[in-house]
C-alpha cells in the first residue's frame, strides 16, 4: 500500500543546531507539503513543492528550508533551531495542488532545548 | 485575508447523540475550497471531505453530513448517532484559487462518552 512516512518520530535538539526532518511518500504524488501544529493554531503551512526542484514558501517559512531532488522525498531543514520551533511537524502529499485533499504522515515531535 | 474560525474548542457528548461542529470562514476569493480533516488520538490527520465554492449541495456519508451555506460563510459538520470512535480533533480548512495558501482552523476536540 502507498504511504507517507516521517523520520524521526521524536527528536530533541539544542538551540542553534541544524536539524533535518525526513518525509518520504510512495504515492508518486508530485505535490508535497510541510506543516507545523501548535496548540491553538491548528496547522500552519511551512513550505510546499509542486514537483522536483520546485519549492515555495508557506505562511511560516522563516528559519526553515526544503529541497526537492526527487518525487518521493521532501526533507525539512531547520537551519539553526530555536525554542520557538518546538512543535509537531507533519508532512503531506497530494495528487493535486493545495486545493486538493492531502494525505498526511504520522508527524514528528521536535523539542528544541 | 483568509480566515477559518472554529469557535467550539471542545465538545463532549454521550454516545448516540448527534453533534454538529461549526466552521465559519472568510475569503475574498470567488473560487475556493473547504475541507474537513479528522485527527484521532493516534495523531495522524485523515481527510474527510473537500467542497468547492460552486457546489452548495449538502453531502452525506454514512453517519457524517456536511452543510455548506455560502450566505452565512459556514461549512458545518454533523455526526449522527455518535460513537466513541468519533472522538478526535476535527479541523476545518480553506484554500483559495491561487493554489498557494491553505488556512486551518484551530480545531474542535470532540469527546464521545460511552
Amino acid at each position: 500500500d502507498a504511504e507517507i512516512t516521517q523520520s524521526p518520530r521524536h527528536k530533541i535538539t539544542e538551540t542553534g543546531r541544524q536539524v533535518t526532518l525526513a518525509c518520504h511518500q510512495t504515492w508518486n504524488h508530485n505535490n508535497m507539503f510541510w506543516y507545523r501544529q501548535d496548540l491553538g493554531h491548528g496547522l500552519r503551512l511551512i513550505h510546499y513543492s509542486y514537483g522536483v526542484h520546485d519549492t515555495n514558501k508557506g505562511e511560516v517559512s522563516d528559519g526553515y528550508s526544503v529541497s526537492r531532488s526527487n518525487t518521493e522525498d521532501l526533507p525539512l531543514t531547520l537551519e539553526s533551531a530555536a525554542s520557538s520551533q518546538t512543535s509537531v511537524y507533519f508532512c503531506a502529499s497530494s495528487a493535486g495542488q493545495i486545493t486538493y485533499e492531502q494525505y498526511f504522515g504520522p508527524g514528528t515531535r521536535l523539542t528544541v532545548t | 485575508a483568509q480566515k477559518v474560525t472554529q469557535a467550539q474548542t471542545e465538545i463532549s457528548v454521550v454516545e448516540k447523540e448527534d453533534v454538529t461542529l461549526d466552521c465559519v470562514y472568510e475569503t475574498r476569493d470567488t473560487t475556493y475550497y473547504l475541507f474537513w480533516y479528522k485527527q484521532p488520538p493516534s495523531g495522524e490527520l485523515v481527510f474527510l471531505i473537500r467542497r468547492n465554492s460552486f457546489d452548495e449541495q449538502n453531502e452525506i456519508s454514512g453517519r457524517y453530513s456536511w452543510n455548506f451555506q455560502k450566505s452565512t460563510s459556514s461549512f458545518n459538520f454533523t455526526i449522527t448517532a455518535s460513537q466513541v470512535v468519533d472522538s478526535a480533533v476535527y479541523f476545518c480548512a480553506l484554500s483559495g484559487s491561487s493554489a498557494s495558501k491553505i488556512i486551518f482552523g484551530s480545531g474542535t476536540r470532540l469527546s464521545i462518552r460511552p
